[in-house]
């Protein structure tokens, strides 16, 4: 069975850092992109960015409103993928999902979700 | 970035009747090469993640009732719940993944009437 865990969220100053992490089981965790989406409370679906799989370069691609202040690794060994977070402002609050694929996809798999809340 | 435009908000519907979301992009979503619109929905329901019901455009995803149907291609799509039952209660998602940078629209509140 695909699953996919997040973690690492919780109650951040502004202008802190934070990394969440997304755990995988129940496939080859390497063959996959693995995408980034937020959901702020109350709105909509965000793509924040994805990672290709080693056979695509490994690289990784955000969305405008994030590049340059978030990153996305991954470590295959672990079926880990992170989502580092830096100079948090209030409106990077929000529930953060991590999916399986994504990318030129539809998403089946999603993991729960981890909630941000970037507040003084 | 593309962008996707669902009508309405929000709607009520007495059970068992019809709804109907509809679903409109900013550009085409038809990849000429394979045929097959990039559109997707999803429900969410509170406190869970969106649950794919229906992709390129018109297929329905394993599992989902033959209740909830799809149509539509170039930039305009539809939703549609034929029967809607209690437990339909639920945000509505259109998503496109034409592009790299998928985009959802604003989403649709489906209530019971």
């Amino acid at each position: 069975e695909v699953q996919l865990v997040e973690s690492g969220g919780g109650l951040v100053q502004p202008g802190r850092s934070l990394r969440l992490s997304c755990t995988a089981s129940g496939f080859t965790f390497g063959d996959y992109a693995i995408n980034w989406f937020r959901q702020a409370p109350g709105k909509g679906l965000e793509w924040v960015g994805f990672i290709r799989s080693k056979t695509f370069g490994g690289t990784a691609e955000y969305a405008a409103s994030v590049k340059g202040k978030f990153t996305i690794s991954r470590d295959d060994s672990k079926s880990i993928a992170y989502l580092q977070m830096n100079s948090l402002k209030t409106d990077d609050t929000a529930v953060y999902y991590c999916t399986r694929d994504g990318v030129l996809t539809a998403i089946t798999y999603w993991g729960q979700g981890t909630l941000v809340t970037v507040s003084s | 970035d593309i962008v996707m435009t669902q009508s309405p908000d929000s709607l009520a519907v007495s059970l068992g009747e019809r709804a109907t979301i509809s679903c409109k992009s900013s550009q085409g979503l038809l990849y000429s090469s394979n045929n097959k619109s990039y559109l997707a929905w999803y429900q969410q329901k509170p406190g869970q993640p969106p649950k794919l019901l229906i992709y390129w455009a018109s297929t329905r995803e394993s599992g989902v009732p033959d209740r909830f149907s799809g149509s539509g291609s170039g930039t305009d799509f539809t939703l549609t719940i034929s029967s809607l039952q209690a437990e339909d209660v639920a945000v509505y998602f259109c998503h496109q993944y034409y592009s790299t940078a998928g985009t959802f629209g604003q989403g649709t509140k489906v209530e019971i009437k």
